[in-house]
């Protein structure tokens, strides 16, 4: 059984670049999820896909940010013109499509440090 | 707005019982969950609640009070490898299908 996985696990960038990581869910899963986390905080939730499309996106996620899953599988995020503020664990999460009651599973996550 | 609040940190002995409470205000409710999460890796699911009262898994219990707003996480026969971050988690109503999490509890078991 795999769960989520996430790559790349780290990336070091510096500002103004751009990154872009990948997630691949848990393949019977459909729905895809991207969350922040910082130091000593939980996750803040980024965005949400149901297949391919995208139903649900955060105030948080400037325009700056795009995430795809042309697919319906694997996903990407990407993020523009990287900034300081932007350091942080990327967390990719999937679920079944189901009842309220299916658990989000969890990547390791990618961590991004913006020099 | 949405609040979840949990304690920031907690200390415990091995082989104790600890009780890691959450109190959550949101936009709608459609259950709350619990997850463990070592320093670095991923956040595992533990529990989930969506009726008032009491899930017990193993040596982890879990308590719902919607009228109350208040959840709580119980560990029993505490073990070294329970030494993690605890992230309390409520899905709010309507058709979002996104988790609000609280800042997690610090749970240091001590032998």
């Amino acid at each position: 059984d795999t769960g989520v996985s996430q790559d790349p696990r780290h990336k070091i960038t510096k500002r103004g670049q751009n990154v872009t990581f990948r997630c691949d869910p848990i393949s019977e899963h459909n729905r895809l999820y991207w969350y922040r986390q910082t130091l000593g905080q939980g996750p803040e939730f980024l965005t949400y896909f149901q297949n391919e499309a995208q139903l649900e996106k955060s105030r948080l996620l400037s325009d700056r940010f795009s995430a795809e899953r042309p697919k319906g599988s694997f996903s990407t995020l990407e993020i523009q013109r990287t900034e300081q503020g932007d350091s942080a664990m990327y967390l990719c999460a999937s679920s079944l499509d189901s009842y309220s009651n299916q658990p989000q599973h969890f990547g390791d996550g990618t961590r991004l440090s913006i020099l | 707005g949405q609040n979840i609040d949990q304690p920031t940190e907690m200390t415990a002995t091995e082989g104790a019982i600890v009780q890691i409470n959450c109190t959550y205000q949101t936009s709608g409710f459609n259950g709350l969950f619990w997850y463990q999460q070592h320093a670095g890796e991923a956040p595992t699911f533990l529990s989930y609640n969506v009726l008032d009262g009491l899930e017990e898994k193993g040596r982890f219990s879990s308590f719902l009070s919607r009228s109350k707003g208040y959840s709580y996480l119980l560990l029993k026969e505490l073990q070294m490898k329970d030494s993690a971050s605890y992230l309390c988690a409520v899905k709010g109503g309507g058709a979002t299908n996104k988790l609000i999490f609280g800042t997690g509890t610090l749970l240091a078991v001590q032998p």
